[in-house]
């Protein structure tokens, strides 16, 4: 059975930058049919893609965070990552790592992580 | 407020049909897929649909999804209080190039 586990470090300060891993086990992150990415669900609002990457490192970005944004991929751990620069309030949201399918379905959500921004 | 809009509530009563529909434009439902997903208070969404009618494997066929022109719509059928969650919706823009997810539907069964 696909999980997916996400793992960072807790709360963040207003400009500084946030950093997640998700560590999949049950498959391999070497997937030719899926991609591996990031959502956030800030609290009472609608879900918001971050990105995805693919196995090989080809990554695709939500324009409105493509300036900030950065996902990597190490197969060697069969895990993935993100970075999140300069953030503030507006960054705080549960952020979800997910196996996404070839026309945008997300099929499987880690557990969530709660990223709160303050100082 | 999202691109694709879906009403913010529902109820129906045990046992009937609701259908939970999903407006965007020709940039997003209108040329690509769409899925919809489950949510309860506090976890993580559940995919329900993929490929505007596709089923993955254990979700019950009380559960269906359609698409015409650039409007979705997710259909429960026999529905039981076990229901009661948010529904949203998702797809591609292909002029935005981003994913986009719906507001959300709280439906509640009476």
């Amino acid at each position: 059975q696909l999980q997916l586990l996400e793992s960072g470090p807790g709360p963040v300060k207003p400009s500084e930058t946030l950093s997640l891993t998700c560590t999949v086990s049950g498959a391999s992150i070497k997937s030719i049919s899926h991609y591996w990415g990031w959502l956030r669900q800030p609290p009472g609002k609608a879900l918001d893609w971050i990105g995805n990457i693919y196995y090989s490192g080809n990554t695709y970005y939500n324009p409105s965070l493509k300036s900030r944004v950065s996902i990597s991929v190490d197969t060697s751990k069969n895990q993935f990552s993100l970075r999140l620069t300069s953030v503030s309030a507006t960054d705080a949201a549960i952020y979800y790592c997910a196996r996404i399918g070839y026309s945008y379905f997300v099929d499987y959500w880690g557990q969530g992580s709660q990223v709160t921004v303050s100082s | 407020q999202s691109v694709l809009t879906q009403p913010p509530s529902l109820s129906a009563a045990p046992g009937q049909k609701v259908t939970i529909s999903c407006s965007g434009s020709n940039s997003n439902i209108g040329n690509n897929y769409v899925s919809w997903y489950q949510q309860f208070p506090r976890a993580a969404p559940k995919l329900l649909i993929f490929d505007n009618s596709k089923r993955p494997s254990g979700i019950p066929d009380r559960f269906s999804g359609s698409k015409s022109g650039t409007s979705a719509t997710l259909d429960i059928t026999g529905l039981q209080t076990g229901d009661e969650a948010d529904y949203f919706c998702g797809t591609w823009d292909s002029t935005l190039t981003t994913a986009l997810f719906g507001g959300g539907t709280k439906l509640t069964v009476l």
